[in-house]
């Protein structure tokens, strides 16, 4: 089955500076690849999804890339605000398994 | 939360005992997923439904079975709780596609449940 790597487990920035968090996976087959934020006491919510025939993709502030070569993929957060603190998780899926990471608390300090 | 609610929200219980935790949609969904969050592990999939009385087992499903009887509800049984099922457990949906590949999964607020 599919195995997914987060990195790093916490990751501290400053406002306005950039974050990024990297997630592996181990099935070739895998072809979706979203990621959740989950602020204390919800549940995981998305934020953005990539599939492998796409290699980059951006909403405002938020963009994802995928390496389907080096099976990689990345979230970028640019211009941090302080709401952004949160837990993420990286998840890759295929048609019958979906493994999450073990997800990244970004603490953005003002 | 996408029109999704748990019950109970806190629970509270003692090893052996039995318990049932219910997810409720109103979104018409065709599939329903229960996941366990546990620190270090991310979320793990217990079981899944993929209409009424069509179910799945996932990742860890030892020791939970689960119910769909109406399109709504989704029902998840520990039958003997242990200390090992204390964990936050997550109710999620997604819609008519194939599962987990093809379609957005919208999670409701969680359960906390505790095995004493």
């Amino acid at each position: 089955g599919e195995n997914v790597e987060q990195h790093p487990s916490t990751l501290s920035v400053q406002e306005g500076d950039s974050a990024v968090i990297k997630c592996t996976y181990s099935d070739s087959a895998s072809n979706y690849f979203p990621w959740y934020k989950q602020e204390l006491g919800k549940g995981p919510q998305l934020i953005i999804d990539i599939r492998s025939n796409v290699g980059e993709k951006k909403d405002q502030r938020i963009a994802v890339t995928l390496n389907k070569t080096a099976k990689h993929f990345s979230l970028h957060i640019t211009e941090t605000q302080p709401e952004d603190s949160a837990v993420y998780f990286c998840a890759g899926a295929n048609d019958n398994d979906m493994r999450f990471g073990a997800g990244t608390r970004l603490t953005v300090k003002p | 939360d996408a029109g999704i609610t748990q019950s109970p929200r806190h629970k509270v219980t003692e090893t052996g005992t039995p318990v049932t935790l219910r997810c409720h949609q109103t979104e018409n969904h065709r599939y329903m997923y229960w996941y366990r969050q546990d620190p270090g592990h991310g979320l793990r999939l217990i079981h899944y439904s993929y209409g009424v009385k069509d179910t799945d087992k996932g990742e860890v499903s030892d020791g939970y079975s689960v119910s769909r009887s109406k399109t709504e509800d989704f029902l998840l049984t520990l039958e003997s709780a242990t200390s090992s099922q204390t964990s936050v457990y997550f109710c999620a949906i997604s819609g008519q596609g194939a599962p987990l590949s093809l379609e957005t999964q919208y999670f409701g607020p969680g359960t906390r449940l505790l095995v004493l």
